[in-house]
């Protein structure tokens, strides 16, 4: 149980251009998801939290209207990061959680995104 | 001073030794204690919760010590496959996880 899949897993894009990221909870309801970003040999530093239906709440220092969350249904949500540049590139990481063991989250298997 | 510590290493340890590794949290509110491994690029796994006293699964140990505001991980008769990065994570009631930056482990042979 309590698989999370993401998808794509690697993107190759140019600058300018947006990126959608999905994350999905397999075999459980996700009332919550997380989206994370790792650079190289760091820590994963959280980026958002979002809950179905409703709007997502960011961290400190991370643009919104940069890193568009939608959590559409409690088994989907997605990334979209608009207007990528290099310093994008990154390793983003989305873990869900549900309503049982709501401390625990599941970790999807990670994008890889390289910016042009 | 990060929310949750952890000293990098690499802990260079010959199979079958026992190894400990600690992480200290900053927030005294944090309620609920996890160790995640994470294979390089791969995504972070769940290994252990470490809700109250600590608990034990096989070989692993985990403890967490309020009082001093750390947990730890012992892991003994260490195998080749245990080699990868060990993260300790802290959270409070929004759900949300503070993760510490990682414990590399390589075991040799």
């Amino acid at each position: 149980g309590a698989v999370v899949s993401q998808h794509p897993s690697r993107v190759i894009c140019k600058s300018g251009t947006s990126v959608k990221i999905e994350c999905r909870s397999l075999d459980f309801q996700a009332t919550t998801m997380f989206w994370y970003r790792q650079f190289p040999k760091k820590s994963l530093m959280l980026m958002a939290t979002s809950n179905e239906g409703s709007k997502a709440t960011y961290e400190q220092g991370v643009e919104k209207d940069k890193f568009l969350i939608n959590h559409a249904s409690l088994t989907l949500s997605t990334l979209t990061v608009t207007s990528a540049h290099p310093e994008d590139s990154s390793f983003y990481i989305c873990s869900a959680s549900g309503t049982e063991r709501a401390y625990e989250q599941y970790f999807g298997p990670g994008t890889r995104l390289t910016v042009t | 001073r990060k929310e949750v510590e952890q000293d990098p290493g690499p802990f260079n340890v010959p199979e079958g030794a026992t190894v400990a590794f600690n992480c200290t949290y900053s927030n005294s509110a944090s309620q609920s204690f996890f160790w995640y491994r994470q294979d390089c690029r791969k995504e972070p796994k769940l290994l252990m919760s470490v809700y109250s006293s600590g608990n034990e699964d096989g070989r692993f140990t985990a403890q967490l010590n309020r009082a001093s505001q750390y947990i730890s991980l012992l892991i003994r008769d260490s195998k080749l496959s245990d080699s990868a990065t060990y993260l300790c994570a802290g959270g409070g009631n929004t759900g949300k996880l503070i993760f510490g930056q990682g414990t590399t482990l390589q075991v040799k042979p």
